[in-house]
């Protein structure tokens, strides 16, 4: 399996800008996701990297260092509602294509 | 509907009890996987499933554990005889099998099951 590290917890400021860490096993790497996850719901899709280099979709930017196993997660102009847990799941490579998630970095933003 | 669909969303059993979880997946998407969190907690891989096999039941808990998948839609995760340190939430996720380029894969969730174990 995946060894995916992240802070457990940060807090930051409405407005402000954060960026959340993301360490990985590089073998068998067949790409990375982001997944928001508001308490009490579901985990919803924000970003995919397979290939090295920022995606930047609105307020959000996703960073992807294959030979480095790193990846981080960027929200600019935070809002109270981006107060959630953040979670950067793996896709294995080969025949089939487990996707593993580790525990999350739990956000809070603050006025 | 259009979603990932579970059922029951919250169930409250007996220790002993036997309990089976339902997963709808989106219609078309060949690639369903179960996940289980608890409170707090990151979610815990159970069992893959791409079509009606499973490749990957690595994650399954124990032998109380088990799933199906019929018609390479409908799954069932039966858990036999339950534990309290069975409660958690159990997420059903489908996907459209990676093909590359910019099809990312996607995992869609459900809304997932609530078990309660007394």
């Amino acid at each position: 399996g995946q060894n995916i590290d992240q802070p457990t917890e940060m807090t930051a400021t409405e407005g402000a800008i954060v960026q959340i860490n993301c360490t990985y096993q590089t073998s068998g790497f067949n790409g990375l996701f982001w997944y928001q996850q508001h308490a009490g719901e579901a985990p919803t899709f924000l970003s995919y990297n397979v290939l090295d280099g920022l995606e930047e979709k609105g307020r959000f930017s996703s960073f992807l260092s294959r030979s480095k196993g790193y990846s981080y997660l960027l929200l600019k102009e935070l809002q109270m509602k981006d107060s959630a847990s953040y979670l950067c799941p793996q896709r294995d490579s080969g025949g089939y294509q487990k996707v593993t998630f580790g525990t999350g970095t739990k956000l809070q933003v603050i006025p | 509907g259009a979603g990932v669909s579970q059922s029951p969303s919250n169930k409250v059993t007996e220790k002993g009890k036997d309990v089976e979880l339902r997963c709808d997946p989106i219609s078309g998407h060949t690639a369903l996987y179960w996940y289980r969190q608890s409170l707090g907690q990151g979610l815990e891989f159970l069992i893959y499933f791409q079509g009606n096999s499973a490749p990957d039941k690595s994650g399954l808990p124990s032998d109380r554990f088990s799933a199906e998948r019929t018609g390479g839609s409908v799954s069932t995760l039966t858990i036999q005889r339950t534990q309290q340190e069975d409660s958690a939430v159990y997420l059903c996720a489908s996907s459209l099998k990676g093909q590359g380029g910019t099809y990312t894969g996607e995992l869609f969730f459900g809304e997932g099951s609530r078990l309660t174990v007394l």
